[in-house]
């Protein structure tokens, strides 16, 4: 059973540069989430998917982020104008519909 | 909205010590999940347990074991006999099921910190 796993582990970038990360979920997930985790604090919702539909979307994601899940497998997390306040650990999980989930190693994110 | 709260920033203890990390939870949902995660030093969030809101049974597996108690929206977590492995830091969290979305976001506490020195 593969994970779920993240691309890049690390992104370091200068301010107002665009970002975007990949997540692939445990291919039978129908299920796949983005949180943001910043040092000392616990992991916060930015949006979820289930299959290629976006459910929800938190008030954290600014106009300047933006996620996608064009075939209902692997996500893209694109963050716009990246500024100093993006600098944080990006966490991606998946699951079945009701079930728990699983995390992937997340990507830091540094901003210059 | 939902809350979780983690009282206990950090906590030291010595090898073979029991420890308890506290979790309070506020919902006005009266179906609801609640869990922990593990966060150890390499940074992926490991799922430990799930306990819907109907089952209030204390659940121990292994060195582990959980106490949910309704009346003071409390599901506690408790180590027995503690190693110098359990050193991570643990999340209690909350998903409710609102609107029929059978349970999609978490909501974290901060986490607490524990350090279990050999």
């Amino acid at each position: 059973d593969t994970g779920v796993s993240q691309d890049p582990r690390h992104k370091i970038t200068k301010r107002g540069q665009n970002v975007t990360f990949r997540c692939d979920p445990i291919s039978e997930h129908n299920r796949l989430y983005w949180y943001r985790q910043t040092l000392g604090q616990g992991p916060e919702f930015l949006t979820y998917f289930q299959n290629e539909a976006q459910l929800e979307k938190s008030r954290l994601l600014s106009d300047r982020f933006s996620a996608e899940r064009p075939k209902g497998s692997f996500s893209t997390l694109e963050i716009q104008r990246t500024e100093q306040g993006d600098s944080a650990m990006y966490l991606c999980a998946s699951s079945l519909k009701g079930q728990p989930q699983h995390f992937g190693d997340g990507t830091r994110l540094s901003i210059l | 909205a939902q809350k979780v709260t983690q009282a206990q920033t950090e906590i030291s203890v010595v090898e073979k010590e029991d420890v308890t990390l506290d979790c309070v939870y506020e919902t006005r949902d009266t179906t609801y999940y609640l869990f922990w995660y593990k966060q150890p030093p390499s940074g992926e969030l490991v799922f430990l347990i799930r306990r819907n809101s109907f089952d209030e049974q204390n659940e121990i597996s292994g060195r582990y074991s959980w106490n949910f108690q309704k009346s003071t929206s409390s599901f506690n977590f408790t180590i027995t006999a503690s190693q110098v492995v359990d050193s991570a830091v643990y999340f209690c969290a909350l998903s409710v099921n609102a609107g029929g979305t059978s349970y999609g976001k978490l909501t974290f506490g901060q986490g607490t910190i524990l350090t279990v020195h050999p």
